[in-house]
């Protein structure tokens, strides 16, 4: 089946950018989706279609993808960004086509 | 503005069976596919299936197939997930997620809490 793979932990400063990878064997062929999810909370949308935002996200998330990695980015970092950061992708043809990346938690130091 | 409204905590016998509820308001429930997500404590999340409300067709993922048996009540715009033969390795919240028109989920339930134990 198809892996995602996130580093578990990535720490930043508030006001800086963080990034946040996806590697897998030809991501960037797939249509990548980023959720945010803060402890005792349902998962949520931040980025969906490698780099579309929902409605109501802030501009400072942002993401790409191309050949092996797929990257969300948060620009000017804030205390509430601080949560797990899941990438998902769908693997048509799979006996297991919803996959998500093992999560990485985001800290701001 | 959509909402989804899960069942409540559960807690479990191995073996036994457990279905969790959630009601979709705000948008046209057959209108959408609904998947299940888990989430085991300290864990990641793990996609378990789907379901379109319109024909009540479903796909689950292998891990589960046998176990799981995803319905809907479109009379009460309600999809409904069972879980058969809980192991207690089945502990887990257990989301359901609107399908965002290209395989992402866009709005989720708040999770119910099942607790498989002896």
């Amino acid at each position: 089946s198809y892996v995602l793979t996130q580093p578990p932990s990535v720490s930043v400063a508030p006001g800086q950018t963080a990034r946040i990878t996806c590697g897998a064997n030809n991501i960037g062929s797939k249509s990548v989706h980023w959720y945010q999810q803060k402890p005792g909370q349902a998962p949520v949308l931040v980025v969906h279609d490698d780099g579309d935002r929902p409605s109501g996200i802030p501009e400072r998330f942002s993401g790409s993808n191309s050949g092996d990695t797929a990257t969300l980015t948060i620009s000017r970092v804030e205390a509430g960004d601080e949560a797990d950061y899941y990438c998902q992708v769908w693997d048509t043809y799979s006996d297991h086509p919803g996959v998500f990346g093992g999560g990485t938690k985001l800290t701001v130091l | 503005q959509v909402q989804l409204v899960q069942s409540g905590a559960e807690v479990k016998k191995p073996g036994a069976s457990v279905k969790v509820s959630c009601k979709a308001s705000g948008y046209t429930f057959i209108g959408y596919f609904m998947h299940w997500v888990r989430q085991a404590p300290g864990q990641g999340l793990e996609w378990m299936g789907w379901i379109n409300p319109s024909s009540g067709d479903t796909n689950y993922a292998q891990k589960f197939q046998g176990r799981v048996t995803m319905t809907r009540d479109t009379s009460f715009n309600t999809a409904h997930m069972e879980l058969s033969s809980l192991r207690s390795d089945d502990t887990a919240v257990y989301y359901c997620a609107r399908d965002g028109e290209n395989w992402y989920f866009d709005y989720w339930g708040q999770g119910t809490l099942v607790t498989v134990s002896s």
